[in-house]
């Protein structure tokens, strides 16, 4: 088992440009949660999907921010235009109904300029 | 909705002695309680939990208590070792059959050899 894998781990793009994250969950695994950690706000969910469904997307902080899941094995966060006050480290995490932990992604840490 | 409050913010302990992070949470109805390690670089990992219907759960070095009437929880780390080293987050799921988590700020534990 591979566990999450989000995609890119790195990050670094200039104000203004668009920004894509990529997670793909543990196989099985019917929720997917997007959450974003800051010094100054700690973890904080963004969104979470159940079997590919938004349910809960309160924690986007703006329109400029939008997640999509389009099938059960991959998702993404897109940031468009992206400002330097989206720089953080934004983790994916998945879990079961049978399980309720969450395994969580490596994450991306993101550096706008 | 759910607020978890943790203390404290920093630990710093001699090798061998336990530990010990507390956590308080606000929605009288949430009935399970994640604990989850991360060290540099990494996502958070799930390393023990415990559900509302238990006082008190271990797994080995690792135990965790939960007080229903007094909206309490608390990690014990037991002879602590170096590798323990890392930043502790407590959460909470509330009720309602969603399996959305509030994590606390975090407790920075330092392991002193």
């Amino acid at each position: 088992d591979a566990g999450v894998i989000q995609s890119p781990r790195h990050e670094v793009t200039e104000m203004g440009q668009e920004v894509t994250l990529r997670c793909k969950p543990i196989s099985g695994h019917d929720y997917l949660f997007w959450y974003r950690q800051t010094m100054m706000r700690g973890l904080e969910l963004l969104i979470y999907f159940n079997n590919n469904v938004p349910i809960d997307d309160s924690g986007m902080p703006e329109d400029r921010f939008s997640a999509k899941m389009p099938n059960a094995s991959f998702s993404t966060l897109k940031i468009q235009p992206s400002e330097p006050r989206d720089s953080a480290v934004y983790f994916c995490a998945s879990s079961t109904d049978r399980n309720y932990g969450y395994t969580f992604g490596s994450g991306t840490r993101l550096t706008v300029v | 909705g759910e607020n978890v409050e943790q203390h404290p913010s920093t630990l710093s302990v001699q090798e061998g002695d336990s530990a010990v992070i507390k956590c308080t949470y606000s929605d009288s109805a949430s009935n399970y309680f994640p604990w989850y390690k991360q060290e540099l670089g990494k996502g958070p990992q799930l390393i023990i939990d415990i559900r509302s219907n238990v006082g008190e759960k271990k797994d080995q070095r690792i135990a965790v208590t939960l007080n229903k009437t007094a909206k309490h929880f608390s990690l014990h780390i037991t002879e602590t070792q170096p590798e323990d080293s890392a930043v502790y987050f407590c959460a909470a799921r509330g009720s309602g059959g969603y399996q959305k988590v509030t994590f606390g700020t975090g407790t920075k534990l330092q392991v002193i050899p």
